[in-house]
Order: structure tokens, then sequence, then C-alpha cells
């Protein structure tokens, strides 16, 4: 399937330190999308990137993109408590689908 | 910025009752909507896209009849499960794009489905 692999799986930091998530999938894609979620709560965006970018910057994340790889990453400098939680990385089918498969996630732990 | 709302937050039926989960966009209009289940510590599933005035497309493996959808305006969709089971209990959450504005998500905040 199209599912996007995301490692670690899991991911334990101290406050301060930076942490950083990789997606891989398998298929060409238009762009990808990173999302954040919180414990039993929905889905929000953090940042999109686009087949023919490379690297984005918003705030403190930091994304990057190989396409030639079928990888990104997902990087948070400076983490904070408040950082914790789940992060997906998601890719969106061809053909104007407007679909997206999301990646099995990596579930980030700040600890103060 | 788009929101998204979605209710219940959270259901406990009875198994063989019926739940319905609604899927409202409240400053856009959303000719797509995305529903997905998520087991504790996974990934999200895309079950069904939902299209305004339409049939919902559904993805393999999803029983239709099981997982009726309904999108009858641009602010709402509508997920049913029918017949519920316990094997059915998981965290339902919608999406919905925001056509012309933005190619990213706009998600609820998700209903966490309990059947005994």
């Amino acid at each position: 399937s199209q599912q996007g692999e995301e490692d670690p799986q899991a991911l334990s930091i101290q406050e301060g330190e930076n942490a950083t998530m990789n997606c891989s999938y398998k298929t060409s894609i238009n762009n990808l999308q990173w999302y954040r979620q919180n414990s039993g709560r929905g889905l929000v965006h953090l940042i999109l990137i686009r087949s023919n970018e490379r690297e984005k910057h918003s705030g403190r994340l930091r994304v990057t993109l190989d396409t030639s790889k079928k990888s990104s990453s997902l990087l948070i400098t400076a983490s904070r408590a408040a950082d914790t939680a789940s992060y997906f990385c998601a890719t969106d089918l061809p053909r104007g689908t407007y679909k997206y498969i999301f990646g099995t996630g990596t579930r980030l732990k700040v600890l103060a | 910025g788009a929101v998204v709302s979605q209710h219940p937050s959270r259901v406990i039926c009875k198994s063989g009752t019926s739940v319905k989960i609604e899927c409202r966009s409240l400053d856009f209009q959303a000719t797509t909507m995305f529903w997905y289940r998520q087991f504790p510590k996974q990934s999200l599933m895309l079950m069904a896209t939902s299209n305004e005035g339409s049939k919902a497309t559904y993805e393999q493996g999803v029983e239709k009849d099981k997982f009726l959808i309904n999108h009858a305006s641009l602010t709402l969709s509508t997920l049913t499960v029918t017949s519920a089971h316990p094997e059915d209990s998981s965290f339902y959450i919608c999406s919905a794009r925001a056509p012309g504005l933005t190619e990213k998500l706009f998600f609820g905040s998700g209903t966490q489905l309990s059947v005994l």
C-alpha cells in the first residue's frame, strides 16, 4: 500500500533537545504534509512541502524532502514539553484524488 | 483559519444500535470530506471520501452498508455506524478540504465510539 512508514515509532527526549523523525513512502507524490495529533484529538496541520522543494522552515520546524529516496524528515528544534504528541506524515495519491495517506506515526515525548 | 466541528466527541452504545457522527465545516464550504478510523497508537486509516451531492467512495475492505455516509450539504457530512458491534469500537475522525484555498486538510476533533 501507499502508507508511509515513520521512524522511530517512539522518541523520548529532554526539553531543549532537537527531535528528528523520518517518513518514507512508496509512490510518487505531488506534496507531503506533516500533522500533529495530541492524544485523543484530531490532527493539526504543521507544514506542507511540494515535490519540487527540498527544504522548508516554519518556526521551530524544519522539513526536508528527498524524492529520489522517497523520504522526508521533520526536525523540531529546542523542543518543549508542549511538543509531546504524535506526528504523522501524509502523502497525496496521484491523479487529483485529493486523498492523503498517513504514515505510521512517531510518538514524541518531551520530558521537562 | 478553517474550522471543522465533529460531534459527538464520545459515544457509548449497546451492540446492535446505530450511531451517527456529524462533521461540519464551520466557516468554509467543503465539497469533499474524508472519514478515517484510528486504533490506539496506530495511524489513521482512510475509510471513505464523502462528496457533496453524490455517493461516497469507499476504500477497499470498508463495508458501505455498515458505514453509511451522507454529504447532503456543503458544510455537513455524516457517518452512521449501523448495527454496531464491539469490533466497531474505535476513534473516528473526519477531515475536509477547503477547495481553492489550500491543499491541507482540516480535521475534526474525533469521536471515540465504544460499543458494549
